[in-house]
């Protein structure tokens, strides 16, 4: 069985903050973990993902996250909040292996303040 | 560029009423997917498709039925409606069901059953 735990429901920093949102997962074997990212009124799109190789992944919009195994954690980080940032994030995790389901995180709100 | 196709984008349905969410992608992708999306419950997996004739349950799938004719279409019904089913709807593609593939969304479905 695989889960994922996004701690909090909203986090609120200023432009020009940085922006960590934490994401811990549980699988019995080696991941593959994924950021969504989801705009009001709009459908979820990747932001990035890990597989395999280099454990620090850089996405669009100057988002990257590091997969850390001895800590089960995903966390999403970006230098410098942006107002365009604000948004719904999901982490999510599956495994190798022919039909096997993504299964999400609750999501997390992200505000961004002037 | 077209990608993954919902409609319609909203309706209302009273109570023991059906009906078919309607979802087409046009990038050849033989993995097809369901979820539904709930404040505070992320997103969770109705059925999956990995190709032509080919469908499967996932973690919510009473009260919906699904078929996959053709690779573009996956059509998602509701039987009797219940207030339950109350909920945004989105419908995803990928080009792999391996589980590192990308899911590429619809921009959703909302319906309200009364």
């Amino acid at each position: 069985a695989q889960s994922v735990t996004q701690l909090g429901s909203h986090v609120s920093v200023s432009e020009g903050a940085l922006v960590l949102l934490r994401c811990n997962y549980s699988s019995s074997v080696p991941p593959y973990l994924f950021w969504y990212v989801q705009y009001p009124n709009q459908g979820l799109q990747l932001l990035l993902k890990y597989t395999t190789g280099a454990t620090l992944v850089k996405g669009i919009n100057g988002f990257e996250a590091e997969f850390k195994k001895s800590e089960t954690s995903f966390h999403l980080t970006k230098p410098s909040a942006h107002m365009s940032d604000a948004a719904e994030y999901f982490c999510a995790v599956s495994r190798t292996g022919a039909n096997s389901k993504l299964t999400f995180g609750k999501g997390i709100t992200l505000s961004v303040r002037p | 560029n077209a990608g993954v196709t919902q409609t319609p984008k909203f309706q209302v349905l009273k109570t023991g009423q059906s009906m078919t969410l309607q979802c087409a992608q046009d990038m050849n992708h033989e993995y097809m997917s369901w979820y539904r999306q709930d404040p505070g419950m992320g997103l969770r997996l109705i059925h999956y498709s990995v190709g032509a004739g080919i469908t499967d349950q996932g973690e919510v799938p009473n009260g919906y039925n699904v078929s996959r004719s053709t690779t573009e279409d996956f059509p998602l019904r509701l039987l009797s409606a219940a207030p339950s089913q109350t909920s945004v709807y989105f419908c995803a593609s990928s080009s792999t069901s391996g589980g590192a593939g990308e899911l590429f969304f619809g921009e959703g479905s909302r319906l309200t059953v009364l």
